[in-house]
């Protein structure tokens, strides 16, 4: 089956700086690959998914995501953290029309 | 429209008691899910649904049934709860039965404590 991992358990960011979330997957053909962030309290939001096509993903809130065959991997960038960024953020691959997420990366940014 | 929403937002059973966890969307979506959310673990796939009368088991079903009489409503109901089911309920909705690759709508879940 289909699985994604995310290595980074916590990661601490300077408000303006740049953030990098790493997904690693393993599935032998194309994976349909998607990246959610959920606020405190909150459920779940799609940040944006790849399914084919070109491999950098725009996607809401400033995000963007590469898909890397080679690597096995799927990123999550921006540029520039907000405050409000503050989250965790779910890698997830689909398996057989079934989602399958990782254990999440917890973000937090300092002033 | 209200999107998906679920009740209680929280929830303390003793052990061997039996309840069910509302889910109701009203964006007329054919996919409905529940997953369970553990420290580490992320998000676990309980059981899905395709539509109304069509159910199938995710990755943890043991313990959880589901039916799905209407379009709208998707309850899960613990038949007799054990700590080991202490956790954040989530459910969510997609627009087809295809289900996932859509964009799944969550709602903002359901924290159950089992003593």
């Amino acid at each position: 089956a289909q699985s994604v991992t995310q290595p980074d358990i916590h990661i601490t960011v300077s408000e303006g700086a740049s953030l990098e979330l790493r997904c690693n997957y393993s599935y032998g053909a194309t994976p349909y690959l998607f990246w959610y962030v959920q606020s405190p309290g909150q459920g779940l939001q799609l940040l944006l998914k790849y399914f084919s096509g070109d491999t950098l993903v725009q996607g809401i809130k400033g995000f963007e995501a590469e898909f890397k065959r080679s690597q096995s991997s799927f990123n999550l960038r921006k540029p520039s953290v907000h405050w409000s960024d503050a989250a965790e953020y779910f890698c997830a691959v689909l398996n057989d029309y079934k989602l399958s997420f990782g254990a999440g990366t917890t973000v937090t940014v300092r002033a | 429209n209200a999107g998906v929403t679920q009740t209680p937002k929280f929830q303390v059973l003793k052990t061997g008691q039996s309840m069910t966890l509302q889910c109701a969307q009203d964006m007329n979506h054919e996919y409905m899910s529940w997953y369970r959310q553990d420290p580490g673990m992320g998000l676990r796939l309980i059981h899905y649904s395709v539509g109304a009368g069509i159910t199938d088991q995710g990755e943890v079903p043991n313990g959880y049934n589901v039916s799905r009489s209407t379009t709208e409503d998707f309850p899960l109901r613990l038949l007799s709860a054990a700590p080991s089911q202490t956790s954040v309920y989530f459910c969510a909705s997609s627009y087809d039965s295809l289900g996932a690759y859509n964009e799944q709508f969550f709602g903002p879940g359901t924290r159950l404590t089992v003593l």
